[in-house]
Protein backbone atom coordinates (compact mmCIF):
# COMPACT_ATOMS: atom_id res chain seq x y z
CA UNK A 1 0.00 0.00 0.00
CA UNK A 2 1.20 3.27 -0.60
CA UNK A 3 1.74 5.24 2.34
CA UNK A 4 1.04 9.07 2.75
CA UNK A 5 2.60 11.16 -0.41
CA UNK A 6 3.98 14.29 0.14
CA UNK A 7 5.45 17.22 -2.88
CA UNK A 8 7.71 17.93 -3.47
CA UNK A 9 10.17 16.54 -1.10
CA UNK A 10 12.29 20.09 -1.17
CA UNK A 11 11.37 23.09 -2.10
CA UNK A 12 14.05 26.43 -2.21
CA UNK A 13 12.23 29.73 -2.80
CA UNK A 14 13.03 33.08 -2.68
CA UNK A 15 11.31 35.51 0.09
CA UNK A 16 7.49 36.72 -0.84
CA UNK A 17 7.29 33.99 -3.63
CA UNK A 18 4.14 31.99 -3.40
CA UNK A 19 4.59 28.21 -2.08
CA UNK A 20 2.36 25.90 -2.15
CA UNK A 21 2.89 21.96 -0.75
CA UNK A 22 0.74 18.91 -1.68
CA UNK A 23 -0.76 15.95 0.83
CA UNK A 24 -2.37 12.60 -0.82
CA UNK A 25 -3.51 10.55 2.32
CA UNK A 26 -3.75 7.16 2.72
CA UNK A 27 -6.33 5.83 0.85
CA UNK A 28 -9.69 5.43 3.01
CA UNK A 29 -8.79 7.59 6.12
CA UNK A 30 -10.42 10.67 7.03
CA UNK A 31 -8.34 12.41 9.17
CA UNK A 32 -5.03 14.55 7.64
CA UNK A 33 -2.74 17.03 9.45
CA UNK A 34 0.02 19.14 8.46
CA UNK A 35 3.09 19.71 10.77
CA UNK A 36 5.69 21.87 10.86
CA UNK A 37 8.88 20.88 12.18
CA UNK A 38 11.61 23.36 13.17
CA UNK A 39 15.17 23.39 15.42
CA UNK A 40 13.50 25.82 17.92
CA UNK A 41 9.70 24.56 18.36
CA UNK A 42 10.30 20.64 17.49
CA UNK A 43 6.41 18.98 16.01
CA UNK A 44 3.75 21.15 15.37
CA UNK A 45 0.32 20.65 14.30
CA UNK A 46 -1.07 23.45 12.71
CA UNK A 47 -4.59 22.82 10.76
CA UNK A 48 -6.52 19.13 10.92
CA UNK A 49 -9.10 18.07 8.73
CA UNK A 50 -11.88 15.80 9.75
CA UNK A 51 -14.07 14.19 6.67
CA UNK A 52 -12.07 16.99 4.12
CA UNK A 53 -13.87 19.78 6.46
CA UNK A 54 -10.75 22.36 9.02
CA UNK A 55 -11.81 21.58 12.12
CA UNK A 56 -8.58 23.02 14.48
CA UNK A 57 -6.42 25.60 12.48
CA UNK A 58 -5.52 27.31 15.74
CA UNK A 59 -1.63 26.54 14.64
CA UNK A 60 -1.84 28.13 11.60
CA UNK A 61 0.96 30.81 11.96
CA UNK A 62 -0.84 33.91 10.45
CA UNK A 63 -2.88 35.01 7.69
CA UNK A 64 0.38 34.00 5.12
CA UNK A 65 -0.63 30.54 5.68
CA UNK A 66 -3.99 28.69 4.03
CA UNK A 67 -4.99 25.03 3.83
CA UNK A 68 -7.72 23.22 1.41
CA UNK A 69 -8.76 20.05 1.06
CA UNK A 70 -10.91 20.04 -1.73
CA UNK A 71 -11.68 15.62 -1.62
CA UNK A 72 -10.63 13.04 0.34
CA UNK A 73 -7.39 12.35 -1.77
CA UNK A 74 -5.68 15.50 -1.61
CA UNK A 75 -4.65 18.47 0.20
CA UNK A 76 -2.44 21.83 0.27
CA UNK A 77 -0.63 23.90 2.16
CA UNK A 78 -0.11 27.42 0.59
CA UNK A 79 2.23 29.83 2.05
CA UNK A 80 1.74 33.26 0.25
CA UNK A 81 4.09 35.60 0.64
CA UNK A 82 7.04 33.49 1.60
CA UNK A 83 9.45 34.62 4.72
CA UNK A 84 12.53 33.56 5.76
CA UNK A 85 11.23 31.99 9.03
CA UNK A 86 8.77 29.65 7.22
CA UNK A 87 12.28 27.44 6.52
CA UNK A 88 10.97 24.39 7.95
CA UNK A 89 10.00 20.65 7.26
CA UNK A 90 6.19 20.27 6.65
CA UNK A 91 4.78 17.00 6.88
CA UNK A 92 1.17 15.75 5.96
CA UNK A 93 -0.27 12.80 8.60
CA UNK A 94 -3.14 10.70 7.92
CA UNK A 95 -5.16 8.67 10.17
CA UNK A 96 -8.11 6.83 10.64
CA UNK A 97 -10.98 8.81 13.42
CA UNK A 98 -10.94 6.08 16.07
CA UNK A 99 -9.81 6.79 20.05
CA UNK A 100 -6.58 4.59 18.58
CA UNK A 101 -5.58 6.92 15.93
CA UNK A 102 -2.44 6.34 15.07
CA UNK A 103 -1.18 8.65 12.46
CA UNK A 104 0.95 7.78 9.54
CA UNK A 105 3.21 10.25 8.66
CA UNK A 106 4.59 11.51 5.09
CA UNK A 107 8.13 11.89 4.05
CA UNK A 108 8.11 15.44 4.68
CA UNK A 109 8.67 18.59 2.29
CA UNK A 110 12.08 20.42 3.39
CA UNK A 111 11.38 24.53 2.57
CA UNK A 112 14.15 26.98 2.34
CA UNK A 113 13.25 30.35 1.94
CA UNK A 114 16.24 32.74 1.10
CA UNK B 1 -2.87 21.64 29.79
CA UNK B 2 -1.05 18.30 28.30
CA UNK B 3 2.30 18.49 28.47
CA UNK B 4 5.26 15.51 27.41
CA UNK B 5 8.96 16.12 28.37
CA UNK B 6 11.81 13.91 27.21
CA UNK B 7 15.24 14.88 29.27
CA UNK B 8 17.62 13.44 27.20
CA UNK B 9 18.22 15.43 24.39
CA UNK B 10 21.20 12.75 22.84
CA UNK B 11 21.98 9.21 24.04
CA UNK B 12 24.34 6.81 22.55
CA UNK B 13 24.40 3.14 22.87
CA UNK B 14 26.70 0.48 21.79
CA UNK B 15 25.14 -2.49 19.06
CA UNK B 16 23.96 -4.97 20.13
CA UNK B 17 22.79 -2.88 23.75
CA UNK B 18 20.36 -1.93 25.56
CA UNK B 19 19.37 1.65 25.76
CA UNK B 20 16.22 2.73 27.23
CA UNK B 21 14.96 6.31 26.08
CA UNK B 22 12.69 8.60 29.09
CA UNK B 23 9.17 9.93 28.86
CA UNK B 24 7.09 11.62 31.15
CA UNK B 25 4.21 13.16 30.37
CA UNK B 26 1.21 15.03 32.30
CA UNK B 27 -2.30 15.04 32.16
CA UNK B 28 -5.84 14.80 34.33
CA UNK B 29 -7.48 12.41 31.70
CA UNK B 30 -7.69 8.96 32.63
CA UNK B 31 -7.76 6.90 29.37
CA UNK B 32 -5.34 8.28 27.26
CA UNK B 33 -2.65 6.67 24.74
CA UNK B 34 0.68 7.09 24.20
CA UNK B 35 3.15 6.60 21.25
CA UNK B 36 6.86 5.99 20.51
CA UNK B 37 7.92 7.15 16.94
CA UNK B 38 11.24 7.05 15.09
CA UNK B 39 12.35 9.28 12.85
CA UNK B 40 15.72 8.42 10.97
CA UNK B 41 17.78 10.94 8.68
CA UNK B 42 15.46 10.39 6.26
CA UNK B 43 13.04 12.37 7.83
CA UNK B 44 9.74 9.46 7.72
CA UNK B 45 8.07 9.33 11.12
CA UNK B 46 7.78 5.82 12.06
CA UNK B 47 5.25 4.66 14.91
CA UNK B 48 7.73 2.18 16.77
CA UNK B 49 4.64 1.04 19.81
CA UNK B 50 1.86 2.02 21.07
CA UNK B 51 0.16 2.24 24.48
CA UNK B 52 -3.50 2.33 25.61
CA UNK B 53 -3.39 3.47 28.86
CA UNK B 54 -6.35 1.49 30.46
CA UNK B 55 -3.83 -1.53 30.10
CA UNK B 56 -1.93 -2.94 32.25
CA UNK B 57 0.30 -4.93 30.27
CA UNK B 58 3.35 -3.27 28.89
CA UNK B 59 3.32 -2.85 24.76
CA UNK B 60 6.46 -5.06 23.22
CA UNK B 61 7.30 -4.88 19.51
CA UNK B 62 10.36 -7.60 18.38
CA UNK B 63 13.14 -5.40 20.13
CA UNK B 64 11.27 -2.33 21.49
CA UNK B 65 9.11 -2.80 24.81
CA UNK B 66 8.30 -0.02 26.88
CA UNK B 67 7.56 0.54 30.87
CA UNK B 68 4.28 2.15 31.29
CA UNK B 69 4.07 3.28 34.91
CA UNK B 70 1.12 5.55 34.62
CA UNK B 71 1.28 6.54 38.34
CA UNK B 72 4.36 8.15 37.97
CA UNK B 73 3.28 9.13 34.46
CA UNK B 74 6.35 7.38 33.15
CA UNK B 75 6.37 6.11 29.71
CA UNK B 76 9.90 4.72 28.92
CA UNK B 77 11.05 2.99 25.54
CA UNK B 78 13.60 -0.02 25.91
CA UNK B 79 16.04 -1.29 22.98
CA UNK B 80 17.23 -4.10 22.77
CA UNK B 81 19.93 -5.17 20.85
CA UNK B 82 20.83 -2.11 19.37
CA UNK B 83 21.38 -2.17 15.59
CA UNK B 84 23.00 0.70 13.59
CA UNK B 85 19.70 1.20 12.10
CA UNK B 86 18.04 2.40 15.63
CA UNK B 87 20.58 5.26 15.04
CA UNK B 88 17.38 8.26 14.75
CA UNK B 89 15.64 10.47 16.68
CA UNK B 90 12.82 9.02 19.08
CA UNK B 91 9.62 11.29 19.71
CA UNK B 92 7.30 10.76 22.58
CA UNK B 93 3.46 11.64 22.14
CA UNK B 94 0.91 11.41 24.10
CA UNK B 95 -3.14 11.76 22.78
CA UNK B 96 -6.13 11.69 25.07
CA UNK B 97 -7.99 10.14 22.47
CA UNK B 98 -8.77 12.78 20.37
CA UNK B 99 -7.24 13.75 17.24
CA UNK B 100 -4.50 15.88 19.25
CA UNK B 101 -1.11 14.46 19.53
CA UNK B 102 1.33 16.25 22.06
CA UNK B 103 4.67 15.58 20.75
CA UNK B 104 7.79 15.50 23.54
CA UNK B 105 11.16 17.22 21.96
CA UNK B 106 13.03 14.19 21.03
CA UNK B 107 16.11 12.19 21.99
CA UNK B 108 18.63 11.67 19.59
CA UNK B 109 19.88 8.09 19.56
CA UNK B 110 23.35 7.26 18.05
CA UNK B 111 24.29 3.29 17.90
CA UNK B 112 27.68 3.15 17.64
CA UNK B 113 29.53 0.09 15.83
Amino acid sequence: DAGVIQSPRHEVTEMGQEVTLRCKPISGHNSLFWYRQTMMRGLELLIYFNNNVPIDDSGMPEDRFSAKMPNASFSTLKIQPSEPRDSAVYFCASSLTSAYNEQFFGPGTRLTVL
Amino acid sequence: AQTVTQSQPEMSVQEAETVTLSCTYDTSESNYYLFWYKQPPSRQMILVIRQEAYKQQNATENRFSVNFQKAAKSFSLKISDSQLGDTAMYFCAFSSGTYKYIFGTGTRLKVLA
